[in-house]
């Protein structure tokens, strides 16, 4: 099956710095790729939808000066926790739709983000 | 909008029985309809799916799960439990406008007992 790579894997920074995570897609171009965010408690949420070579889709409630989010080519998107706070330590999924099939998702392996 | 409702928080089950974890959903017009499993610490993988055809899905691992459009339920299922299968399963769902966006239930936390 399709690879979708996610890195770091886990992450711990400082209050107001910032923090990068990739995506990957290894194997197959990813025109779209959805970001979702985990809560302690196991609800996953989905936070935006990334558009390659277009600004991104915001779900409601999701700040987008405080998640940036760039899909800047066809295998690569990243999101950018910017001025990270406490309240932003989380779990951090990025996904690819398999376009070939009937969409199921690829997942990445997540990343854990801590902010101390 | 869609929305998926998985009821159970946890679902605690002996191994060798049977097992089902509950899943029902809202989309307007026809359901894709999914089921992830969940590993500590990982990503998330893709268990099974329906999109149409046949009611009852077969997919990963000895799992299955039955479509039932009036009830509008997308329960998942496994003859035996075992150990292994403990993980937290979600429930997934699109719809069919052509888009990937998918949404996903709360989850269940599958606990299997040796």
């Amino acid at each position: 099956g399709a690879v979708v790579s996610q890195h770091p894997s886990w992450v711990i920074c400082k209050s107001g710095t910032s923090v990068k995570i990739e995506c990957r897609s290894l194997d197959f171009q990813a025109t779209t790729m959805f970001w979702y965010r985990q809560f302690p408690k196991q609800s996953l949420m989905l936070m935006a939808t990334s558009n390659e070579g277009s600004k991104a889709t915001y779900e409601q409630g999701v700040e987008k000066d405080k998640f940036l989010i760039n899909h800047a080519s066809l295998t690569l998107s990243t999101l950018t926790v910017t001025s990270a706070h406490p309240e932003d330590s989380s779990f951090y999924i990025c996904s690819a739709p398999d376009r070939g099939g009937t969409g199921e998702l690829f997942f990445g392996e997540g990343s854990r983000l801590t902010v101390l | 909008a869609q929305s998926v409702a998985q009821p159970e928080d946890q679902v605690n089950v002996a191994e060798g029985n049977p097992l089902t974890v509950k899943c029902t959903y809202s989309v307007s017009g026809n359901p894709y309809l999914f089921w992830y499993v969940q590993y500590p610490n990982r990503g998330l993988q893709f268990l099974l799916k329906y999109i149409t055809g046949d009611n009852l899905v077969k997919g990963s691992y000895g799992f299955e799960a039955e479509f039932n459009k009036s009830q509008t339920s997308f329960h998942l299922k496994k003859p035996s439990a075992l150990v292994s299968d403990s993980a937290l399963y979600f429930c997934a769902v699109r719809d069919d406008t052509g888009g990937f966006k998918t949404i996903f239930g709360a989850g269940t936390r599958l606990f299997v007992k040796a």
